[in-house]
């Protein structure tokens, strides 16, 4: 069955640097999140979008955006980067019009290093 | 979205159940509570979810009290491969979801 797709899996970037990290939801979802999962730590819910609008947005850092295209693709986009923002960013996807209730399925993540 | 609170971590003998408890004592009417798990890094994979009657899948069960205040998840047999952080989470199904990982259980399965 087909999954959530993100590139690149790895990202080595310097300081002050911009990075994209893309991603490709299940065909048929509608929705995608994004996360942020720092060394030792639990995934941190960054924003999501449904049907190309955000629709909730968490703690993401103003240097952030995103972005969700007429084919649902996803772009998370990072300006000015900082040693901090070395993380894993997880996209997830789902179906969420139409259904009392879904799941979340999530990609291998993007391993961002900010030297 | 409703807090959860879960035991910072567990073992569990191979072969034995796993069963891992979670409190939700704030959840609202219109919660479901999820059931994710992270193994090493790899991205959180969905395990079950319910909204207040007990549900079984291929992977587990998920047993929710009738207070719907805490609940439980009970993987049948361990094996060495269920050693994994466990997040339970309270998501409204009004609208989007927003599924918010607080601080999961870190399972381990010992031989």
């Amino acid at each position: 069955a087909a999954g959530v797709i993100q590139s690149p899996r790895h990202l080595i970037k310097e300081k002050r640097e911009t990075a994209t990290l893309k991603c490709y939801p299940i065909p048929r979802h509608d929705t995608v999140y994004w996360y942020q999962q720092g060394p030792g730590q639990d995934p941190q819910f960054l924003i999501s979008f449904y049907e190309k609008m955000q629709s909730d947005k968490g703690s993401i850092p103003d240097r952030f955006s995103a972005q969700q295209f007429s084919d649902y693709h996803s772009e998370l986009n990072m300006s000015s980067l900082e040693l901090g923002d070395s993380a894993l960013y997880f996209c997830a996807s789902s179906q969420t019009s139409g259904l009392p209730n879904t799941e979340a399925f999530f990609g291998q993540g993007t391993r961002l290093t900010v030297v | 979205d409703a807090k959860t609170t879960q035991p910072t971590s567990m073992d569990c003998a191979e072969g034995r159940a796993a069963n891992l408890p979670c409190n939700h004592s704030t959840i609202s009417g219109n919660e479901y509570v999820y059931w994710y798990r992270q193994i090493h890094s790899q991205g959180p994979q969905y395990i079950i979810h319910g909204l207040k009657n007990n549900e079984t899948n291929e992977m587990a069960s998920l047993i929710i009290t009738e207070d719907r205040k805490s609940s439980t998840l009970i993987l049948p047999h361990a094996t060495l491969r269920d050693t994994a952080v466990y997040y339970c989470i309270a998501t409204t199904t009004s609208g989007t979801y927003k599924y918010i990982f607080g601080t999961g259980t870190r399972l381990k399965v010992l031989a």
